[in-house]
């Protein structure tokens, strides 16, 4: 059975930083690419970052360009997000989901974990 | 506001059939990308529910069923069920901003 976990969320102050872990079990990670999405509390998914299987291929969405690093280690079977200069737009749940390629669909995605940016 | 435009609502009675459309533009739906659609049921991760335009995982039932025209995709949910009610949302990639996208999403409330 395929499982995302992901963990590390939490509370923070605007500029500080933060790092997010997905767990991954039950498949072949490194047969996979890797991404992130968010969800601002009542509103919309918005893809966050992208990350190919040997992290030879790696994008960005613009509203986090420059301040967010993603990366993984396929020994640890796990995805991370390093998240900098945190502002309070960038409060939301974020998701770590699988997928083949960047057009691919996410098949399957973590629970979430809540990252919260305010004084 | 996103680029790929769905209602923000739709609604339906036990056992009718509604459609929810995503609209898109000649650099993302139009120009042949995939649309992709998920379901979230409150207080959960989204999941998937069409991909590749008009397919179906294992284990979404066929009430469920996507399409695709022009720069327009559409899902269709046909019997119309109480636990059908989520929110429902619409990928897709644009190849002139590199981004992948997400529809703004539609709530289905099942009357």
């Amino acid at each position: 059975e395929v499982q995302l976990v992901e963990s590390g969320g939490g509370l923070v102050q605007p500029g500080g930083s933060l790092r997010l872990s997905c767990a991954a079990s039950g498949f072949t990670f490194s047969d996979y690419s890797m991404n992130w999405v968010r969800q601002a509390p009542g509103k919309g998914l918005e893809w966050v970052s992208y990350i190919s299987s040997y992290s030879t291929t790696i994008y960005y969405a613009d509203s986090v360009k420059g301040r967010f690093t993603i990366s993984r280690d396929n020994a640890k079977n796990s995805l991370y997000l390093q998240m900098n200069s945190l502002r309070a737009e960038d409060t939301a749940v974020y998701y770590c989901a699988r997928v083949s390629a960047i057009t691919a669909p996410r098949d399957y995605w973590g629970q979430g974990t809540l990252v919260t940016v305010s004084s | 506001q996103s680029v790929l435009t769905q209602p923000p609502s739709v609604s339906g009675a036990p056992g009718q059939r509604v459609t929810i459309s995503c609209t898109g533009s000649s650099s993302n739906i139009g120009a042949g990308y995939d649309v992709h659609w998920y379901q979230q049921l409150p207080g959960t991760a989204p999941k998937l529910l069409i991909y590749g335009d008009t397919n179906r995982p294992s284990g979404v039932p066929d009430r469920f069923s996507g399409s695709k025209s022009g720069t327009s995709a559409s899902l269709a949910i046909t019997g119309l069920q109480a636990e059908d009610e989520a929110d429902y949302y619409c990928q897709s990639y644009d190849s002139s901003l590199s981004d992948v996208l997400f529809g703004g999403g539609t709530k289905l409330t099942v009357l």
